[in-house]
C-alpha cells in the first residue's frame, strides 16, 4: 500500500508570510502526528490528530496549528514565519496513534526555508 | 543530501563488523520504545520496537536491548553493511495519562560504515 505522502517537498518563504503543509496518511490510519526537525533541536513533536481532533500538542507557539479532515488527511499551518522556522517538517501516521504503542510511519518531509 | 544534525555523535565501523548504538531515555513511565533509521533526504524509517515488559527483541540483523533499571536502550546491528550508513534515533512513548503521551526522540547517532 502507498506510504505517507507530504506536499510540497520543498518550500521557500519570506519572513512574515504563512505556509500550509499537507500530509496524506497511509490508508486506514487515523492518527497523524507532526514533527519539526532541525540540526540544533533534533526531532520535536508538534501535535497529533486523531479522528479530526487534536489529541496532543508539543511545546510550540500558537503560530503553529493544524487540522485533520474526515479522510484523515492533515494540514499544518505556520503563520508569521520566522527565520527559525526553517526546518524539515515530518508527518507520521499510525492506526491508533501515540500512547498506544503503535508503529508510526513517516513521510519524506517538507523542507521549509524561510528567508 | 540534508544534514539532520551538525553535532551528532558518530560511530564509524568497518563493513562486516557489528555495531552497537546506545540511547538513554528520560521517562520511567515510557512503555514503548522504537529505533528509527534516517537516511539523507528521507523521513525516519522504523527498524525495530520493544515494549517495556521485554528486555530483548531480535529482528533481521538487528537486536534491541532494554535496561529499565538505568533507562538505557541499545541497538545492535550484525554484519554492518554500507547501506546501514544513516542517522539512528531512539524514541520513547509514554502512555496517555502519563506526563507525555507522545514520541520523544533522542538526538541521534550517525553510523558511518567503511567498506
Amino acid at each position: 500500500k502507498a506510504g505517507v505522502t507530504q506536499t510540497p517537498r520543498y518550500l521557500i518563504k519570506t519572513r512574515g508570510q504563512q505556509v500550509t503543509l499537507s500530509c496524506s496518511p497511509i490508508s486506514g490510519h487515523r492518527s497523524v502526528s507532526w514533527y519539526q526537525q532541525t540540526p540544533g533541536q533534533g526531532l520535536q513533536f508538534l501535535f497529533e490528530y486523531f479522528s479530526e481532533t487534536q489529541r496532543n500538542k508539543g511545546n510550540f507557539p500558537g503560530r503553529f496549528s493544524g487540522r485533520q479532515f474526515s479522510n484523515s488527511r492533515s494540514e499544518m499551518n505556520v503563520s508569521t514565519l520566522e527565520l527559525g522556522d526553517s526546518a524539515l517538517y515530518l508527518c507520521a501516521s499510525s492506526l491508533w496513534g501515540q500512547g498506544a504503542a503503535d508503529e508510526q510511519y513517516f513521510g519524506p518531509g517538507t523542507r521549509l526555508t524561510v528567508t | 543530501g540534508e544534514s539532520v544534525g551538525l553535532h551528532l555523535p558518530t560511530l564509524s565501523v568497518q563493513e562486516g563488523d557489528n555495531s552497537i548504538i546506545n540511547c538513554a531515555y528520560s521517562n520511567s513511565a515510557s512503555d514503548y520504545f522504537i529505533w528509527y533509521k534516517q537516511e539523507s533526504g528521507k523521513g525516519p524509517q522504523f527498524i525495530i520496537d520493544i515494549r517495556s515488559n521485554m528486555d530483548k527483541r531480535q529482528g533481521q540483523r538487528v537486536t534491541v536491548l532494554l535496561n529499565k533499571t538505568v533507562k538505557h536502550l541499545s541497538l545492535q546491528i550484525a554484519a554492518t553493511q554500507p547501506g546501514d550508513s544513516a542517522v539512528y534515533f531512539c524514541a520513547e512513548n509514554a502512555p496517555y495519562g502519563g506526563s507525555q503521551g507522545n514520541l520523544i526522540f533522542g538526538k541521534g547517532t550517525k553510523l558511518s560504515v567503511k567498506p
